[in-house]
């Protein structure tokens, strides 16, 4: 069964520096996401990507954050200058238009800022 | 703008019993689906059942159900003969269709715990 996956699992970093966590979504799908659980809480919508470009993004999703998907399979998230409330899980998914609207989530990478 | 409101912060259940998870929402959308997310230990995001609003019928996966009242906008999960392997958090989340702004808005989120 397809599935999406993240690398790495966990990225441990330190405070201003830049970090690429990765993704690959299932391969026929469109639409790509990128949520963030910082620990205990609850999950948050960060960005939506479709057609090459954002389709919305929230509040949390600054001048820090950007995405990209470079060479058609790998979905990327950086954030150029990490701080110490960066620190949280963050799960990428994708959706497909024939998936019966169920968006298929990653294993999550952990990214630790010290 | 959707909001999710899940008010238990946790539950327990013995294990083989029935319990009930609730959850409420707000949306001025017409059509829209709903979520039953588990997450154990692992912190894997599982898909547990869906809803799609423009059905009546309720969605039921297994030993999983749901009760959804769509005009009192009310979306709860019935887990039927409790497992130890129940024992996780449970998020409800909101999507509009398919389409280019279908993102998931999660509620805070339940603890379960199944007691032997």
């Amino acid at each position: 069964e397809p599935e999406v996956t993240q690398t790495p699992s966990h990225q441990v970093t330190q405070m201003g520096q830049e970090v690429i966590l990765r993704c690959v979504p299932i391969s026929n799908h469109l639409y790509f996401y990128w949520y963030r659980q910082i620990l205990g809480q609850k999950v948050e919508f960060l960005v939506s990507f479709y057609n090459n470009e954002i389709s919305e993004k929230s509040e949390i999703f600054d001048d820090q954050f950007s995405v990209e998907r470079p060479d058609g399979s790998n979905f990327t998230l950086k954030i150029r200058s990490t701080k110490l409330e960066d620190s949280a899980m963050y799960f990428c998914a994708s959706l497909g238009a024939t998936s019966y609207n169920e968006q298929f989530f990653g294993p999550g990478t952990r990214l630790t800022v010290l | 703008a959707q909001t999710v409101t899940q008010s238990q912060p946790e539950m327990s259940v013995q294990e083989a019993e029935t319990v009930t998870l609730s959850c409420t929402y707000d949306t001025s959308e017409s059509n829209y689906y709903l979520f039953w997310y588990k997450q154990p230990p692992s912190r894997q995001m599982i898909l547990v059942i869906r809803q799609e609003a423009y059905k009546q019928q309720n969605a039921t996966e297994n030993r999983f159900s749901v009760n959804f009242q769509k005009a009192a906008k009310s979306f709860s999960l019935k887990i039927s003969d409790s497992q130890l392997g129940d024992t996780a958090m449970y998020f409800c989340a909101f999507m509009k269709p398919t389409g280019a702004n279908s993102k998931l808005t999660f509620g805070k989120g339940i603890t379960l715990s199944v007691r032997p």
